[in-house]
């Protein structure tokens, strides 16, 4: 299957800072990714469809200024958790999709905001 | 409104058994049912799909029955393995452009 690299897979920030999270299509040019949040022993939320050259759409209830998403290129995209807070510790998990459509996700970003 | 309802929420099977987990749909323009298969701390990883125009998929010791009329599908695990423990996310998609998760089922396999 296809490879989606994520970065850093494991991040601890302070209150009031901002975090940067890379998703990477490896093998395989994405114009659409999404990012996803999923709690503790619960199913993943979509937060944002991001496409390349263009801004991404955000679901509804997702602070577009707190989770800003940049699709630069079509093998990469990043999700950057501005201002973040302890409420703001989450898995974070990024997907991008193949020509077929198939999904393929990257392993996952632990935030924990102190 | 929950677009893809999954069942049981917790599953415990004996090595060797059969695990069945279930997901029902509303949207019956969804054209596309894959399931994942999560590790913890891990991402999910792509387990099987099915497209509406087929009943059944197999793919090793994993099957996708699909149920189009009662808008149902499922995942049959045969010869289950303590390796297949994990958590089991099924999901639909349109066209591709947004992907509807299900709750997710934690499998325990025992030894």
């Amino acid at each position: 299957g296809a490879v989606v690299s994520q970065h850093p897979s494991r991040v601890i920030c302070k209150s009031g800072t901002s975090v940067k999270i890379e998703c990477r299509s490896l093998d395989f040019q994405a114009t659409t990714m999404f990012w996803y949040r999923q709690f503790p022993k619960q199913s993943l939320m979509l937060m944002a469809t991001s496409n390349e050259g263009s801004k991404a759409t955000y679901e509804q209830g997702v602070e577009k200024d707190k989770f800003l998403i940049n699709h630069a290129s079509l093998t990469l995209s990043t999700l950057t958790v501005t201002s973040a807070h302890p409420e703001d510790s989450s898995f974070y998990i990024c997907s991008a999709s193949l020509d077929t459509g198939e999904l393929f996700f990257g392993e996952g970003s632990r935030l924990t905001v102190l | 409104q929950q677009q893809v309802k999954q069942s049981p929420q917790s599953l415990i099977v004996q090595k060797g058994g059969i695990s069945i987990i279930n997901c029902a749909y509303e949207n019956t323009a969804f054209d596309y049912f894959p399931w994942y298969q999560q590790f913890p701390g891990k991402g999910p990883a792509l387990l099987i799909a099915i497209r509406p125009d087929v009943s059944e998929k197999k793919e090793g010791r994993f099957t996708i029955s699909f149920n189009k009329s009662a808008k149902q599908f499922s995942l049959h695990i045969m010869d289950s393995q303590p390796g297949d423990s994990a958590t089991y996310f099924c999901a639909a998609s349109l066209n591709f452009n947004k992907f509807y998760f299900g709750s997710g089922t934690k499998l325990n396999v025992k030894p």
